[in-house]
């Protein structure tokens, strides 16, 4: 079974501190995906990384910032945490390549409060 | 602007009925499409998939039918059961392995 495992299941946290959301998967998965899901928004893509050391902003990326220093690890960074980013975070990973349909793998979320 | 829009935010059906969920997407290149379930404080979990040289998959109790030239999907639950109840959320992806979610539809079966 494909496994994404996020640090945290819950973290509160006060307004201006440097926040790391960790997430690990374990299927030698080339994407991961950090989302974050809001009531009535859905899930928002914060930002996606294909390959170790490559990212890609998503549709919300301000205020965050990303790290893949090894294949298997995908960690969020809220350089200077506000109240407007309490939130779910979800972690994801797929694999990839051309003409190849698969799914994404979620974790568990991570619910951050920011006091 | 969202590129896939559930537009129902919840819907009700009663146990053993049929529960029709809809979803409208813009980008004409999206290729796959998926559905997840999601139940509170948990992360969404794969339902169902279709791709976009089919307009009808199969799993059981679940149908998802896609119609191209209206870019339109829905998630077919026949009988619904009371665990089915949860949000699901559609989805799309295309060349860059990118996956575009809409914002969920609350399904709640009354027993």
């Amino acid at each position: 079974d494909v496994k994404v495992t996020q640090s945290s299941r819950y973290l509160v946290k006060r307004t201006g501190e440097k926040v790391f959301l960790e997430c690990v998967q374990d299927m030698d998965h080339e994407n991961m995906f950090w989302y974050r899901q809001d009531p009535g928004l859905g899930l928002r893509l914060i930002y996606f990384s294909y390959d170790v050391k490559m990212k890609e902003k998503g549709d919300i990326p301000e205020g965050y910032s990303v790290s893949r220093e090894k294949k298997e690890r995908f960690s969020l960074i809220l350089e200077s945490a506000s109240t407007n980013q309490t939130s779910m975070y979800l972690c994801a990973s797929s694999t990839q390549g051309m003409g190849l349909n698969t799914e994404a793998f979620f974790g568990q979320g991570t619910r951050l409060t920011v006091v | 602007d969202q590129q896939v829009k559930q537009n129902s935010p919840s819907l009700s059906v009663q146990e053993g009925r049929i529960s029709i969920l809809n979803c409208d997407y813009t980008n004409s290149m999206f290729d796959y499409f998926l559905w997840y379930k999601k139940y509170p404080a948990e992360g969404p979990t794969f339902l169902i998939s279709i791709s976009s040289i089919k307009d009808k998959n199969e799993d059981g109790r679940f149908t998802v039918f896609l119609n191209k030239s209206a870019k339109h999907l829905s998630l077919h639950i026949v009988p619904s059961q009371p665990g089915d109840s949860a949000v699901y959320f559609c989805a799309a992806s295309g060349n860059f392995n990118k996956f575009y979610f809409g914002s969920g539809t609350k399904l709640n079966v009354k027993p």
